[in-house]
Protein backbone atom coordinates (compact mmCIF):
# COMPACT_ATOMS: atom_id res chain seq x y z
CA UNK A 1 0.00 0.00 0.00
CA UNK A 2 1.06 3.78 -0.36
CA UNK A 3 2.51 5.29 2.57
CA UNK A 4 3.36 9.55 2.34
CA UNK A 5 6.01 10.54 4.83
CA UNK A 6 6.75 14.12 5.78
CA UNK A 7 8.85 15.89 8.29
CA UNK A 8 9.81 17.28 11.01
CA UNK A 9 6.04 17.15 12.37
CA UNK A 10 6.88 21.02 14.23
CA UNK A 11 9.44 23.55 13.46
CA UNK A 12 10.43 26.19 15.05
CA UNK A 13 12.77 29.10 12.77
CA UNK A 14 13.64 32.22 13.48
CA UNK A 15 13.33 35.12 10.67
CA UNK A 16 15.76 35.00 8.18
CA UNK A 17 16.84 31.51 8.64
CA UNK A 18 16.74 28.64 5.67
CA UNK A 19 14.18 26.18 5.62
CA UNK A 20 13.87 22.77 4.34
CA UNK A 21 11.03 20.22 4.97
CA UNK A 22 10.83 16.66 3.10
CA UNK A 23 8.48 14.55 1.85
CA UNK A 24 9.05 10.64 0.63
CA UNK A 25 5.86 8.88 -0.88
CA UNK A 26 6.38 5.00 -0.87
CA UNK A 27 4.74 2.23 -2.81
CA UNK A 28 3.57 4.25 -5.76
CA UNK A 29 6.14 5.22 -8.91
CA UNK A 30 5.39 8.49 -10.89
CA UNK A 31 2.99 10.38 -8.46
CA UNK A 32 2.34 13.72 -8.64
CA UNK A 33 3.40 16.17 -5.36
CA UNK A 34 1.96 18.76 -4.04
CA UNK A 35 2.64 21.10 -1.36
CA UNK A 36 -0.30 23.03 0.31
CA UNK A 37 -0.35 25.80 2.98
CA UNK A 38 -3.17 25.74 5.68
CA UNK A 39 -3.62 29.19 7.48
CA UNK A 40 -5.60 28.98 10.88
CA UNK A 41 -6.87 25.08 10.74
CA UNK A 42 -8.64 26.14 7.25
CA UNK A 43 -8.28 26.93 3.72
CA UNK A 44 -5.54 24.74 2.12
CA UNK A 45 -3.98 26.74 -0.57
CA UNK A 46 -1.77 25.15 -3.72
CA UNK A 47 1.55 26.57 -3.30
CA UNK A 48 3.60 23.47 -5.73
CA UNK A 49 2.92 20.88 -7.54
CA UNK A 50 4.60 18.52 -9.95
CA UNK A 51 3.90 15.99 -12.01
CA UNK A 52 7.76 14.33 -12.44
CA UNK A 53 11.26 14.91 -11.48
CA UNK A 54 12.61 18.02 -11.98
CA UNK A 55 9.16 19.74 -12.84
CA UNK A 56 7.77 22.03 -10.93
CA UNK A 57 4.51 24.35 -10.92
CA UNK A 58 4.29 27.07 -8.85
CA UNK A 59 0.89 28.18 -7.98
CA UNK A 60 1.67 31.60 -6.03
CA UNK A 61 4.48 33.99 -6.02
CA UNK A 62 6.24 33.54 -2.58
CA UNK A 63 9.22 33.52 -0.70
CA UNK A 64 9.08 29.27 -1.07
CA UNK A 65 10.65 27.13 -3.40
CA UNK A 66 10.51 23.37 -3.85
CA UNK A 67 12.17 20.35 -5.78
CA UNK A 68 12.05 17.23 -7.10
CA UNK A 69 15.26 15.19 -7.17
CA UNK A 70 13.79 12.03 -6.73
CA UNK A 71 10.86 10.27 -8.07
CA UNK A 72 8.91 9.93 -5.04
CA UNK A 73 10.69 12.65 -2.76
CA UNK A 74 9.62 16.79 -2.53
CA UNK A 75 11.30 19.07 -0.75
CA UNK A 76 10.17 22.81 0.59
CA UNK A 77 12.59 24.85 0.96
CA UNK A 78 13.48 28.67 1.54
CA UNK A 79 16.56 30.82 1.68
CA UNK A 80 14.97 33.27 4.25
CA UNK A 81 11.87 32.67 6.65
CA UNK A 82 9.67 35.91 6.99
CA UNK A 83 6.89 35.62 9.43
CA UNK A 84 4.30 35.42 7.52
CA UNK A 85 5.82 32.01 6.13
CA UNK A 86 4.19 30.42 9.46
CA UNK A 87 1.93 28.21 9.01
CA UNK A 88 0.83 24.56 8.42
CA UNK A 89 2.44 22.92 5.70
CA UNK A 90 0.82 19.64 3.63
CA UNK A 91 2.65 17.65 1.08
CA UNK A 92 -0.37 14.94 -0.37
CA UNK A 93 0.43 12.91 -3.34
CA UNK A 94 -1.88 11.72 -6.44
CA UNK A 95 -1.68 8.88 -8.99
CA UNK A 96 -2.62 9.36 -12.57
CA UNK A 97 -6.07 9.75 -13.92
CA UNK A 98 -9.23 11.15 -11.38
CA UNK A 99 -7.49 9.42 -8.43
CA UNK A 100 -7.64 12.01 -5.14
CA UNK A 101 -5.30 13.34 -3.19
CA UNK A 102 -3.89 12.28 -0.29
CA UNK A 103 -2.30 14.14 2.18
CA UNK A 104 0.68 13.76 4.76
CA UNK A 105 0.54 14.69 8.67
CA UNK A 106 1.75 18.22 7.91
CA UNK A 107 4.20 19.72 9.48
CA UNK A 108 3.82 23.05 11.90
CA UNK A 109 5.95 25.81 11.29
CA UNK A 110 6.17 29.17 13.31
CA UNK A 111 8.33 31.53 12.28
CA UNK A 112 9.46 33.95 15.44
CA UNK B 1 -10.27 32.18 -10.04
CA UNK B 2 -12.36 29.04 -9.43
CA UNK B 3 -13.92 28.84 -5.94
CA UNK B 4 -16.01 26.60 -3.97
CA UNK B 5 -18.42 27.61 -1.33
CA UNK B 6 -18.80 25.83 1.79
CA UNK B 7 -21.65 26.04 3.91
CA UNK B 8 -22.19 25.78 6.38
CA UNK B 9 -19.37 27.09 8.24
CA UNK B 10 -19.52 25.48 11.32
CA UNK B 11 -21.80 23.23 13.53
CA UNK B 12 -22.19 22.72 17.13
CA UNK B 13 -25.15 19.33 17.32
CA UNK B 14 -25.94 17.21 19.75
CA UNK B 15 -24.44 13.45 19.75
CA UNK B 16 -27.15 11.18 17.53
CA UNK B 17 -28.09 13.98 15.50
CA UNK B 18 -27.77 13.97 11.70
CA UNK B 19 -25.18 16.41 9.69
CA UNK B 20 -25.68 17.85 6.21
CA UNK B 21 -23.13 19.98 4.62
CA UNK B 22 -22.51 21.07 1.19
CA UNK B 23 -20.49 22.76 -1.50
CA UNK B 24 -21.26 25.16 -4.56
CA UNK B 25 -19.62 26.12 -7.44
CA UNK B 26 -19.94 28.38 -10.43
CA UNK B 27 -18.24 26.02 -12.69
CA UNK B 28 -18.43 22.69 -13.82
CA UNK B 29 -16.33 20.06 -11.60
CA UNK B 30 -15.49 16.27 -12.93
CA UNK B 31 -14.94 14.87 -9.54
CA UNK B 32 -15.71 15.32 -6.09
CA UNK B 33 -13.85 14.95 -3.08
CA UNK B 34 -14.94 14.89 0.66
CA UNK B 35 -12.04 14.95 3.22
CA UNK B 36 -12.24 15.03 6.98
CA UNK B 37 -9.35 16.93 9.26
CA UNK B 38 -8.30 16.56 12.65
CA UNK B 39 -6.08 18.75 15.05
CA UNK B 40 -2.25 18.40 14.00
CA UNK B 41 -3.23 16.10 11.44
CA UNK B 42 -3.91 16.19 7.17
CA UNK B 43 -7.10 16.14 5.89
CA UNK B 44 -7.88 12.26 5.50
CA UNK B 45 -10.32 10.73 1.86
CA UNK B 46 -13.61 10.08 3.08
CA UNK B 47 -15.55 9.81 -0.25
CA UNK B 48 -14.62 10.68 -3.80
CA UNK B 49 -17.23 10.97 -6.47
CA UNK B 50 -16.66 10.71 -10.38
CA UNK B 51 -20.26 10.54 -12.32
CA UNK B 52 -22.52 13.48 -11.88
CA UNK B 53 -25.61 11.72 -9.69
CA UNK B 54 -23.46 9.71 -8.31
CA UNK B 55 -24.73 8.89 -4.56
CA UNK B 56 -21.71 7.40 -2.72
CA UNK B 57 -21.80 6.03 1.11
CA UNK B 58 -19.21 5.35 3.47
CA UNK B 59 -20.26 3.89 7.09
CA UNK B 60 -22.48 6.80 8.36
CA UNK B 61 -21.37 9.11 5.73
CA UNK B 62 -23.53 9.59 2.62
CA UNK B 63 -21.92 11.90 -0.30
CA UNK B 64 -23.64 12.74 -3.56
CA UNK B 65 -22.59 14.98 -6.75
CA UNK B 66 -24.95 17.26 -8.15
CA UNK B 67 -26.35 16.59 -11.22
CA UNK B 68 -25.44 19.83 -12.54
CA UNK B 69 -21.90 18.82 -11.81
CA UNK B 70 -21.80 22.55 -9.72
CA UNK B 71 -22.25 21.24 -6.10
CA UNK B 72 -22.28 18.18 -4.08
CA UNK B 73 -23.18 17.02 -0.42
CA UNK B 74 -21.99 15.68 2.61
CA UNK B 75 -24.53 13.79 5.11
CA UNK B 76 -23.77 12.46 8.32
CA UNK B 77 -25.86 10.13 10.01
CA UNK B 78 -26.39 9.49 13.91
CA UNK B 79 -23.05 11.75 14.58
CA UNK B 80 -20.97 10.18 17.68
CA UNK B 81 -17.83 12.48 19.38
CA UNK B 82 -15.46 10.90 17.26
CA UNK B 83 -16.94 13.15 14.18
CA UNK B 84 -15.43 16.07 15.50
CA UNK B 85 -13.38 17.49 12.99
CA UNK B 86 -13.40 20.30 9.73
CA UNK B 87 -14.63 18.66 6.85
CA UNK B 88 -13.41 20.21 3.50
CA UNK B 89 -15.03 19.20 0.23
CA UNK B 90 -12.92 19.71 -2.77
CA UNK B 91 -13.23 19.26 -7.00
CA UNK B 92 -11.00 18.95 -9.82
CA UNK B 93 -11.54 19.68 -13.02
CA UNK B 94 -9.10 17.33 -15.69
CA UNK B 95 -7.31 19.15 -18.22
CA UNK B 96 -5.02 17.81 -21.04
CA UNK B 97 -2.14 18.66 -18.05
CA UNK B 98 -3.57 16.03 -15.68
CA UNK B 99 -2.41 17.59 -12.71
CA UNK B 100 -4.92 16.79 -10.64
CA UNK B 101 -5.27 19.98 -8.79
CA UNK B 102 -7.83 20.38 -6.85
CA UNK B 103 -10.08 23.04 -5.39
CA UNK B 104 -10.75 23.15 -1.58
CA UNK B 105 -13.78 24.80 0.03
CA UNK B 106 -13.39 26.83 3.42
CA UNK B 107 -14.08 23.62 5.06
CA UNK B 108 -16.79 22.87 7.89
CA UNK B 109 -16.21 22.75 11.83
CA UNK B 110 -18.22 20.13 13.20
CA UNK B 111 -18.72 19.72 17.15
CA UNK B 112 -20.69 17.06 18.83
CA UNK B 113 -21.69 17.36 22.32
CA UNK B 114 -21.93 14.19 24.23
Amino acid sequence: SQTIHQWPATLVQPVGSPLSLECTVEGTSNPNLYWYRQAAGRGLQLLFYSVGIGQISSEVPQNLSASRPQDRQFILSSKKLLLSDSGFYLCAWSGQGDSPLHFGNGTRLTVT
Amino acid sequence: GQQLNQSPQSMFIQEGEDVSMNCTSSSIFNTWLWYKQEPGEGPVLLIALYKAGELTSNGRLTAQFGITRKDSFLNISASIPSDVGIYFCAGSRRGSSNTGKLIFGQGTTLQVKP
